[in-house]
């Protein structure tokens, strides 16, 4: 059974402090990871795909990178406003499902 | 930009009761899927949907559920008699044959 374990369960930053989230997985076959923001009340927003290891992708203060065993979320002078959940997920098989992690939740304050 | 919607944003109804979620994914995505998120829980994989029909579901996704595409647009998530732990949130997602799932605002449903 897939399985995806996030950490730290919550994370508290101050504006500028730079930091990192953990994603490590379990998965037969990775196809891809995800990761996603969650704001409250609100459906997860797609941030980044990563297929293989050593893959990186960034957007803004925002760097996703991709080992066989885990992900990393680096977040680089955050902002109050990258006050979120943070989700990962991974994809495998023809059908595309997601099995999600429970997330962190970051808060920047200001 | 396109994006999935989803209707009605919040729904109360009465353990019993049948409910349907609607959703409309984004024009050209082929797979569409339901998840359910319960308050303070993980995101949690319903069914997915493929050429009209279901091409996987999880073990939450028994008889009580249903899903339809009733037309070239909708998408649309049944559940039949209600429970109490049928309380949570229910997200819409969609996807092209290649990359990354866009979910919806997700709808709110309140069984009391």
């Amino acid at each position: 059974e897939d399985q995806v374990t996030q950490s730290p369960e919550a994370l508290r930053l101050q504006e500028g402090e730079s930091s990192s989230l953990n994603c490590s997985y379990t998965v037969s076959g990775l196809r891809g990871l995800f990761w996603y923001r969650q704001d409250p009340g609100k459906g997860p927003e797609f941030l980044f795909t990563l297929y293989s290891a050593g893959e990186e992708k960034e957007k803004e203060r925002l760097k996703a990178t991709l080992t066989k065993k885990e992900s990393f979320l680096h977040i680089t002078a955050p902002k109050p406003e990258d006050s979120a959940t943070y989700l990962c997920a991974v994809e495998r098989g023809s059908n595309y499902k997601l099995t999600f992690g429970k997330g962190t939740l970051l808060t920047v304050n200001p | 930009e396109p994006e999935v919607t989803q209707t009605p944003s919040h729904q109360v109804t009465q353990m019993g009761q049948e409910v349907i979620l609607r959703c409309v994914p984004i024009s050209n995505h082929l797979y569409f899927y339901w998840y359910r998120q319960i308050l303070g829980q993980k995101v949690e994989f319903l069914v997915s949907f493929y050429n009209n029909e279901i091409s996987e579901k999880s073990e939450i996704f028994d008889d009580q559920f249903s899903v339809e595409r009733p037309d070239g647009s909708n998408f649309t998530l049944k559940i039949r008699s209600t429970k109490l732990e049928d309380s949570a949130m229910y997200f819409c997602a969609s996807k092209t044959d290649r990359g990354e799932q866009y979910f919806g605002p997700g709808t709110r449903l309140t069984v009391t």
